[in-house]
């Protein structure tokens, strides 16, 4: 199970911290994925942590400015994203991936960016 | 733009069979690597509904089914029901994307009509 902290409302140029807390399996055993999804349309990979070692890889199109962590006594994952535009107004998802696919989602953070 | 495509929409009367494709290119699909699916009911997360291109997680009633042939894939619903009235989304590896080789198709709106 994932579950992920609530909405969010910031102003342009602030940041946002997303919690994914995870629970039934061994938190380190998978890795947390994370998932862009803008109002009305499809789904967009951002990157994704290692949970065992903590290792990263960001998409380029968000790659300097949203930063995955993870607290493995806390079996939980976490996205940072600054420098916020409107255009950041989504829902984020994390997923668990197993092999290439999610098999496991967080009901999802609804961020919205306005002045 | 994705580099999975899908139609925007497709419908069908309850009871009716229903199929969605999902047509890819040879960095992907048809490189071999496997199609998901994914069922997102209005405004809820999205659901694994079929992985490596037709197998359903435990749960997944058997009348969602999926294949993969080539380049492209399928997913089908037998016996529309009200509740199928959703997105939905597949998904793929792409070895040409290094920077984000996680792809997912525009998604498809199934209306029970």
């Amino acid at each position: 199970q994932l579950v992920q902290s609530g909405a969010e409302v910031r102003k342009p140029g602030a940041s946002v911290k997303i919690s994914c807390k995870t629970s039934g399996y061994t938190f380190t055993s998978y890795s947390i994925h994370w998932v862009r999804q803008d109002p009305g349309k499809s789904l967009e990979w951002m990157g994704w942590i290692n949970a065992a070692n903590g290792n990263t890889k960001y998409s380029h199109k968000f790659q300097g400015r949203v930063t995955f962590t993870r607290d493995t006594s806390a079996t939980t994952a976490y996205m940072e994203v600054s420098s916020l535009e409107s255009d950041d107004t989504a829902v984020y998802y994390c997923a668990r991936m197993t092999g290439l696919h999610f098999d496991s989602w967080g009901l999802g953070t609804q961020v919205t960016v306005t002045s | 733009q994705s580099v999975l495509t899908q139609p925007p929409s497709v419908s069908g009367a309850p009871g009716q069979r229903v199929t969605i494709s999902c047509t890819g290119s040879r960095s992907n699909i048809g490189a071999g690597y496997d199609v998901y699916w994914y069922q997102q009911l209005p405004g809820k997360a999205p659901k694994l509904l079929i992985y490596a291109n037709s197998l359903r997680p435990s749960g997944v009633p058997d009348r969602f089914s999926g294949s993969k042939s080539g380049s492209s894939a399928s997913l089908a619903i037998a016996g529309l029901q009200a509740e199928d009235e959703a997105d939905y989304y597949c998904q793929s590896y792409d070895n040409t994307l290094s920077n984000s080789p996680f792809v997912f198709g525009p998604g498809t709106e199934v209306t029970v009509v």
